[in-house]
């Protein structure tokens, strides 16, 4: 089976400009969680949700971040206008309620993000 | 408020010998999961072991144990008989409330791990 797919792997791009972030959960998972990961902050959650409904948004830095998902198997983290500070790793991570492994959340590989 | 903490910003062990990492945590919830994920100079996110705060014992994942106390609200990763692919950085992390739900996952700052030849 496919595991959590991600695109592009890595982005660089100017300020100012936009920047989408693309996410396949894994077939039949009902949550998808955003996560970004920076030296200065760790690993940190931006949004997630469950059954295509954003559940906690909390951790979405501000107006310029925002999340879809449109259907089951696609959700997209949307940057606009990109700033040098949103430089960072990106994962997006998707779980199941299903056993056996209902606790799990499985990460794709991420997404580098440069802003220059 | 939840929250969780590594204070072992780097360890080193030696092949083929154990190592202990530490994690405690916090939260007033009483159904929590606590994991273990492994992240190699790669960059991905690999999971390594889970328990839940109602399992009466305590997780084994091959090599991986879980040292959970909770009195002391600890869940100490421990690697046996360590080897170099266990180079990496271990992050620990907890989601509040009970499986079905979903739920975010709170890290901590993560346990730089060096296994020497």
């Amino acid at each position: 089976d496919a595991g959590v797919i991600q695109s592009p792997r890595h982005e660089v791009t100017e300020m100012g400009q936009e920047v989408t972030l693309r996410c396949k959960p894994i077939s039949g998972h009902n949550s998808l969680f955003w996560y970004r990961q920076t030296m200065m902050r760790g690993l940190e959650l931006l949004i997630y949700f469950n059954n295509n409904v954003p559940i906690d948004d909390s951790g979405m830095p501000e107006d310029r971040f925002s999340a879809k998902m449109p259907n089951a198997s696609f959700s997209t983290l949307k940057i606009q206008p990109s700033e040098p500070r949103d430089s960072a790793v990106y994962f997006c991570a998707s779980s199941t309620p299903g056993l056996p492994r209902a606790y799990e959340q499985y990460f794709g590989p991420g997404t580098r993000l440069t802003v220059t | 408020a939840q929250k969780i903490t590594q204070t072992q910003p780097g360890m080193f062990v030696q092949e083929k010998e154990a190592v202990t990492l530490d994690c405690t945590y916090d939260t007033s919830d009483p159904s929590y999961g606590l994991f273990w994920y492994k992240q190699p100079s790669s960059g991905e996110m690999i999971f390594l072991i889970y328990q839940g705060s109602y399992d009466q014992q305590n997780a084994t994942e091959g090599r991986y144990s879980l040292n959970f106390q909770k009195a002391r609200k600890s869940a100490n990763l421990v690697i046996s008989a360590s080897q170099l692919g266990d180079s990496a950085m271990y992050f620990c992390a907890m989601r509040e409330g009970r499986r079905n739900q979903g739920g975010k996952l709170i890290f901590g700052q993560g346990t730089e791990l060096s296994v020497k030849p």
